[in-house]
């Protein structure tokens, strides 16, 4: 297994037009998790699935945003409407059941909105 | 809610001084898991280390050791003879079934 895979690993895109970008967690792994880091801080949570299940959403996942994890393989997410402060690294990130199991990341999409 | 504080924003030695970075957390469980990870420049978040809450023995591991207090809510982690490799972004970490991320704490280290 090569570990968490992210695509694109970046992507420019117009205001107002929509984007999706694609996760690979590590194959055994039953749980995936979405944030997202703006330069300078660290990453903030957007949501997490246990399988196909999503188990919980931050409030700031707007209703622009939407992920998708079917037969808990590789997730999705969807950005609406993109604004410029959407701009930002997308991370995802996988783990087995457990807090204290460490999660394993992939490299990020890095959003740009111009 | 979960909340980590790093309160170092940037750190620069020069190869082979020893590293401490800071990290304060705030949780209501009683339960709970420590974490450090590392941001390389290529963006890749790395785990390095992990501590639970009911086990307060500090420990080494190579170049790393970390330090668990509960009674002050901290956990710092040390470099020992940083490398000019060691340069990243380090994350404090404090998970709920998701991890709460400090702001990090940017290591430069120079030959």
């Amino acid at each position: 297994d090569t570990g968490v895979s992210q695509n694109p690993r970046h992507k420019i895109t117009k205001r107002g037009q929509n984007v999706t970008f694609r996760c690979d967690p590590i194959s055994e792994h039953n749980r995936l998790y979405w944030y997202r880091q703006t330069l300078g801080q660290g990453p903030e949570f957007l949501t997490y699935f246990q399988n196909e299940a999503q188990l919980e959403k931050s409030r700031l996942l707007s209703d622009r945003f939407s992920a998708e994890r079917p037969k808990g393989s590789f997730s999705t997410l969807e950005i609406q409407r993109t604004e410029q402060g959407d701009s930002a690294m997308y991370l995802c990130a996988s783990s087995l059941e457990g807090r204290d199991t460490e999660a394993f990341f992939g490299q990020g999409t890095r959003l740009t909105v111009v | 809610a979960q909340k980590v504080t790093q309160a170092q924003t940037e750190i620069s030695v020069v190869e082979k001084e020893d590293v401490t970075l800071d990290c304060v957390y705030e949780t209501r469980d009683t339960t709970y898991y420590l974490f450090w990870y590392k941001q390389p420049p290529s963006g890749e978040l790395v785990f390095l280390i992990r501590r639970n809450s009911f086990d307060e023995q500090n420990e080494i591991s190579g170049r790393y050791s970390w330090n668990f207090q509960k009674s002050t809510s901290s956990f710092n982690f040390t470099i020992t003879a940083s490398q000019v490799v060691d340069s990243a972004v380090y994350f404090c970490a404090l998970n709920d079934y998701k991890l709460s991320f400090g702001a990090g704490t940017t290591v430069t280290v120079r030959a």
